[in-house]
């Protein structure tokens, strides 16, 4: 089954600066990469998610960019903000599944 | 996207007894999955609760622990059977569609004392 490593587990940085998380899959007919934020006592809510057809997406603040040949997808963050600090989770599907298998999570931490 | 709406938000449960978590979704949607969240940990999915049917279970989670019911495409239950501690985690409900990706319920965080 699908296999998502995700890097790195802490992650602090200033505001105002860049942030990075990224993940590699096992599976090479994975075909759809969401990203999640889970804040404190709250469900994991959809930030972004790219399908396997398109190279780069972004949305203000946030962009993730996938490298099929490479197998990995990257979150990145931009001006970060207080707010930011959250725990992030990558995911992949596979081909012809419908189940989500999620990386371990990231931790980030934005200091004022 | 799909708005979920899980019931109870938390609860604290004696050892041995059973809990069912509600999933209330504002459309119809054809797949509904249950996770897991041991604190601190990522997501590990339980089972996909198909309407009208037997839920399909991950490996390491059985029917007899985990019982879901699916009877229409809004809404399912979860419960949560003869609990010990190691039970203590989030539970959350989450529903897919073609076009809005995978929402999340938000979550029924349960302690067993």
């Amino acid at each position: 089954g699908e296999n998502v490593e995700q890097h790195p587990s802490t992650l602090s940085v200033q505001e105002g600066d860049s942030a990075v998380i990224k993940c590699t899959y096992s599976d090479s007919a994975s075909n759809y990469f969401p990203w999640y934020k889970q804040e404190l006592g709250k469900g994991p809510q959809l930030i972004i998610d790219i399908r396997s057809n398109v190279g780069e997406k972004k949305d203000q603040r946030i962009a993730v960019t996938l490298n099929k040949t490479a197998k990995h997808f990257s979150l990145h963050i931009t001006e970060t903000q207080p707010e930011d600090s959250a725990v992030y989770f990558c995911a992949a599907k596979g081909a012809g599944s419908y189940q989500l298998t999620f990386g371990k999570g990231t931790k980030l931490s934005v200091i004022p | 996207s799909a708005v979920i709406s899980q019931k109870p938000s938390r609860d604290i449960c004696q050892r041995g007894t059973s809990l069912t978590i509600q999933c209330q979704v504002d459309s119809q949607v054809t797949m509904m999955f249950w996770y897991r969240q041991q604190p601190g940990q990522s997501l590990t999915l339980i089972a996909t609760a198909n309407q009208g049917s037997e839920a399909t279970y991950e490996s390491g989670f059985v029917i007899d622990k985990f019982p879901i019911s699916r009877p229409n495409l809004t809404f399912s239950t979860l419960t949560v059977s003869n609990m010990s501690p190691e039970d203590s985690s989030i539970y959350l409900c989450s529903v897919g569609t073609e076009n809005y990706g995978y929402t999340f319920g938000s979550g029924t965080r349960l302690t067993v004392v």
